[in-house]
């Protein structure tokens, strides 16, 4: 049981690339989020999804995107990468209610 | 308001005293409360969760749940130096949201 699988592990960018962070769970949960986490600082939400096809935007959406195009995957793209977005990035899934969030190991996402 | 405060650290008890962890939130339609541990450099770790007023306790910890005040806490009993930390609350409301952590250092 994989669990929710996150990859890469470490990118270093420069200015103005784009790439697409990749989230896959395998545990069928409706529930999945993007969060950004900076050095000393809790948890922002990005964008979240409650079911394939259906995304909405979180608390720090500006210069990402994402689909939810199954059940499984729920990538973050980044468009025109700034410094700003250096930081690492946790997705999570949950089935629902009063449950456990599971989460991936993390991106480290440098942008110079 | 933010969403989800917690108290600003960092917080440094002795070893063997109890810690307390406290939580406050913004919607009072909210139904499940979280406490994530996360190490330096790790993802977050549940410690328990909770949704029902009262306490709940499992081992060395303790969640507290007041929905009247919108105050939730988290009480670690004889703290241990691999308990420094810090301490995500979390909140499922119209999405899951996080605090900005309390840093907990246990000192031997």
């Amino acid at each position: 049981n994989a669990g929710v699988t996150q990859t890469p592990k470490f990118r270093i960018l420069k200015i103005g690339q784009s790439m697409t962070l990749q989230c896959t769970q395998d545990m069928n949960h409706n529930y999945m989020y993007w969060y950004r986490q900076d050095p000393g600082m809790g948890l922002k939400l990005i964008y979240y999804s409650v079911g394939a096809g259906i995304t909405d935007k979180g608390e720090v959406p500006n210069g990402y995107n994402v689909s939810r195009s199954t059940t499984e995957d729920f990538p973050l793209r980044l468009e025109l990468a700034a410094p700003s977005q250096t930081s690492v990035y946790f997705c999570a899934s949950i089935q629902g209610g009063n449950t456990e969030a599971f989460f991936g190991q993390g991106t480290r996402l440098t942008v110079v | 308001q933010k969403e989800v405060e917690q108290n600003s650290g960092p917080l440094s008890v002795p070893e063997g005293a109890i810690a307390s962890l406290n939580c406050t939130y913004s919607d009072r339609g909210s139904q499940s409360f979280f406490w994530y541990r996360q190490y330096s450099g790790k993802s977050p770790e549940l410690i328990m969760f909770i949704y029902s007023n009262g306490d709940k306790e499992d081992g060395r910890f303790t969640a507290q749940l007041n929905k009247a005040s919108q105050y939730v806490s988290l009480l670690i009993r004889d703290s241990q130096p691999s308990d420094s930390a810090t301490y995500l609350c979390a909140v499922i409301s119209q999405n899951f949201v996080f605090g900005p952590g309390t840093r907990l250092s246990v000192l031997p």
